[in-house]
């Protein structure tokens, strides 16, 4: 199986409820980000977490990174209509750089009002 | 600083024809990308190059795909003979030196018919 897998593959909810996302890989790693796609466009970054860090947060999002369980969750609070997307991670395979991330499936993550 | 621009963003070839996809990278950035995400997937990655050099070419396919990013002007991937299997989004990424982040194109949208 691949490096990077989420779950859960689909999610529904109401907005102003959280969203939570995991992400789980296989090999060591320096990063692990999580990228944002609305439907038929390019990739958004949102967050990058470190091996070194346990939590980080940006406005809404919180991603926690357990190196131990190599997983990873992303939370989005009080969710919006406009955050229906699909949620992507990315993992740098230990080269500390941008080549070759290694993506999983994703969570496509609806909305509701 | 314009984002980084692929094009075209919607491209149709008939089996056999060549598709020739440019990605032109952030201002700054001397690191090139290439990913390609098949309906319901995530981003696989096919190559990583440099300004005149492949430094990665492990995820593309031996035959009939390539990929230049020459001195002057912006990466091309080009596929020659498409079959309907390329049919795909592909998407190109930029980042500095040295730095874990990628920032993505809109993609280009491949259809063989």
């Amino acid at each position: 199986s691949q490096q990077g897998e989420e779950d859960p593959q689909a999610l529904s909810i109401q907005e102003g409820e959280n969203a939570t996302m995991n992400c789980s890989y296989k090999t060591s790693i320096n990063n692990l980000q999580w990228y944002r796609q609305n439907s038929g466009r390019g990739l958004v970054h949102l967050i990058l977490i470190r091996s070194n860090e346990r939590e980080k947060h940006s406005g809404r999002l919180r991603v926690t990174l357990d190196t131990s369980k190599k997983s990873s969750s992303l939370l989005i609070t009080a969710s919006r209509a406009a955050d229906t997307a699909s949620y992507f991670c990315a993992t740098d395979l230990n080269t500390g750089t941008a080549s070759k991330l290694t993506f999983g499936t994703g969570t496509r993550l609806q909305v509701t009002l | 600083n314009a984002g980084v621009m692929q094009n075209p963003r919607h491209l149709v070839r008939r089996r056999g024809q060549e598709a020739r996809l440019r990605c032109s990278p952030m201002k700054g950035h001397s690191h090139v990308y290439w990913y390609r995400q098949l309906p319901e997937e995530g981003l696989k990655f096919m190559v990583y190059l440099q300004k005149e050099n492949i430094i990665d070419e492990s995820g593309m396919p031996k035959e009939r795909f390539s990929a230049e990013f020459p001195k002057e002007g912006p990466s091309i991937l080009r596929i020659q003979q498409v079959v309907r299997g390329d049919s795909a989004a592909y998407f190109c990424a930029s980042s500095p030196p040295h730095s874990p982040l990628a920032f993505f194109g809109q993609g280009t949208r491949l259809t063989v018919v």
